[in-house]
């Protein structure tokens, strides 16, 4: 499976914008980027995917760089509820043999301060 | 639509035991999988499966773990002769087909004394 790198952990203020970084530079042409969110002691929540063009959602945006080595996950206005586990996964088309299974990370954990 | 709903939600066993969850997928979503979280990782996948059919395992599902869906609906996983290290949450998801996002539980949190 493609592999993805994402910083440990990241800090935000209140209702500031978070940029959540991204590198997968073995990305095949196929794979789709997909963001999940992880509560504590919760199960993982899915956030947003993409594949070439940048997407948007009521939860985020997802910028996605024209080579598609890296992406970006945009929380437009952080709040106390967004503090999670961040993962960032690739995620193969039917047929690939990444298919249908996800392959997360450690992910990043993004601590929200009042 | 209730969600995912896993039973029961901690389950603590002595080592040797034998252990089994249940997961009710959201109805009509014909893939089913199961993944494996322990303490600050993420989650493993362990299988899957579509409507009755286990189509993949993965090398972490010894032979002591078995997992069914019988009639393409709740899923039961199954460990036999537990071990500490099969300390974990077990988390089970749901999708209504391959290209959708997979839908969580809340998880089986898993303690082996």
């Amino acid at each position: 499976d493609a592999k993805t790198t994402q910083p440990n952990s990241m800090e935000s203020n209140e209702e500031e914008p978070v940029h959540l970084p991204c590198n997968h530079s073995t990305i095949s042409g196929t794979d789709y980027i997909h963001w999940y969110r992880q509560l504590p002691s919760q199960g993982p929540e899915y956030v947003i995917h993409g594949l070439t063009s940048n997407v948007n959602n009521r939860m985020a945006s997802l910028a996605i760089a024209e080579d598609r080595k890296s992406s970006t996950l945009i929380l437009h206005r952080a709040t106390l509820r967004d503090a999670a586990v961040y993962y960032c996964i690739l995620r193969g088309n039917a047929g690939g043999t990444s298919y249908g299974k996800l392959t997360f990370g450690q992910g990043t954990i993004l601590t929200v301060h009042p | 639509d209730t969600g995912v709903s896993q039973d029961p939600r901690h389950k603590i066993t002595k080592r040797g035991q034998n252990v089994t969850f249940r997961c009710d997928p959201i109805s009509e979503h014909n893939r089913l999988y199961w993944y494996r979280q322990t303490l600050g990782q993420g989650p493993e996948f362990l299988t899957y499966f579509q409507n009755e059919a286990q189509l993949e395992k993965s090398r972490l599902l010894s032979d002591r773990f078995s997992a069914e869906r019988p009639k393409g609906s709740f899923s039961t996983l199954e460990i036999q002769r537990t071990e500490q290290g099969d300390s974990a949450m077990y988390l089970c998801a749901s999708s209504p087909s391959v290209a959708y996002e997979q839908y969580f539980g809340p998880g089986t949190r898993l303690t082996v004394t």
